[in-house]
């Protein structure tokens, strides 16, 4: 009964691909994020959507496409993608968009070669 | 397990020993403040949150403390456990309504037994 899981947990690929990470949460919020962590640690929000309506929207190369099917899904598309991807990705969710705890899946390790 | 090279601000304590993990935030504004505990190859994990209309806020184990003056805040450990060992981050809400979330660079907690 995992709350917000993610897939792959792993992907490796080759420069210049398109790929796409999928995100699910099951309990019941309106808001999910996407999030970078770089080898630093650092964690930095891309994406926001609010019932499935885009909310945050950083300034990330638009090569990233987030999409919001319904509100307990929030996909990733990355298209060409390039060595400087090479990151762990994370979905979070919150039960609204206010001042409310976010909840972060386990990640995606997308190592690209 | 952790990248070469990474350098993260460490606090290394004994196992029963009281830990307090700082940071300081950048946004006079924000209203709402959140601990995460990051364990290897695991997603960021709440802790505890505290709102700005507060500067103390007491959990099982752990005392979060907010000084907006000097935009300040601390998470406080009481007798802290291996288990206790991992990344802390704080965070804030840099964008109210829309809950963006400004993370910390992290601070290791190794605990020695």
């Amino acid at each position: 009964d995992t709350a917000v899981s993610q897939t792959p947990k792993y992907l490796v690929t080759q420069m210049g691909n398109d790929k796409s990470i999928k995100c699910e949460q099951n309990l019941g919020h309106d808001t999910m994020y996407w999030y970078k962590q770089d080898s630093k640690k650092f964690l930095k929000i891309m994406f926001s959507y609010n019932n499935k309506e885009l909310i945050i929207n950083e300034t990330v190369p638009n090569r990233f496409s987030p999409k919001s099917p319904d509100k307990a899904h929030l996909n990733l598309h990355i298209n060409s993608l390039e060595l400087g991807d090479s990151a762990v990705y994370f979905c979070a969710s919150s039960q609204t968009s206010g001042n409310q705890p976010q909840h972060f899946g386990d990640g995606t390790r997308l190592s690209i070669l | 397990g952790e990248s070469v090279g990474l350098h993260l601000p460490t606090l290394s304590v004994q196992e029963g020993d009281n830990s307090i993990i700082n940071c300081a935030y950048s946004n006079s504004a924000s209203d709402y403040f959140i601990w995460y505990k990051q364990e290897s190859g695991k997603g960021p994990q709440f802790i505890i949150d505290i709102r700005s209309n507060m500067d103390k806020r007491q959990g099982q184990r752990v005392t979060v403390l907010l000084n907006k003056t000097v935009k300040h805040l601390s998470l406080q450990i009481a007798a802290t456990q291996p288990g206790d060992s991992a990344v802390y981050f704080c965070a804030e809400n840099y964008g109210g309504a829309t809950n963006k979330l400004i993370f910390g660079t992290g601070t290791l907690l190794a605990v020695q037994p």
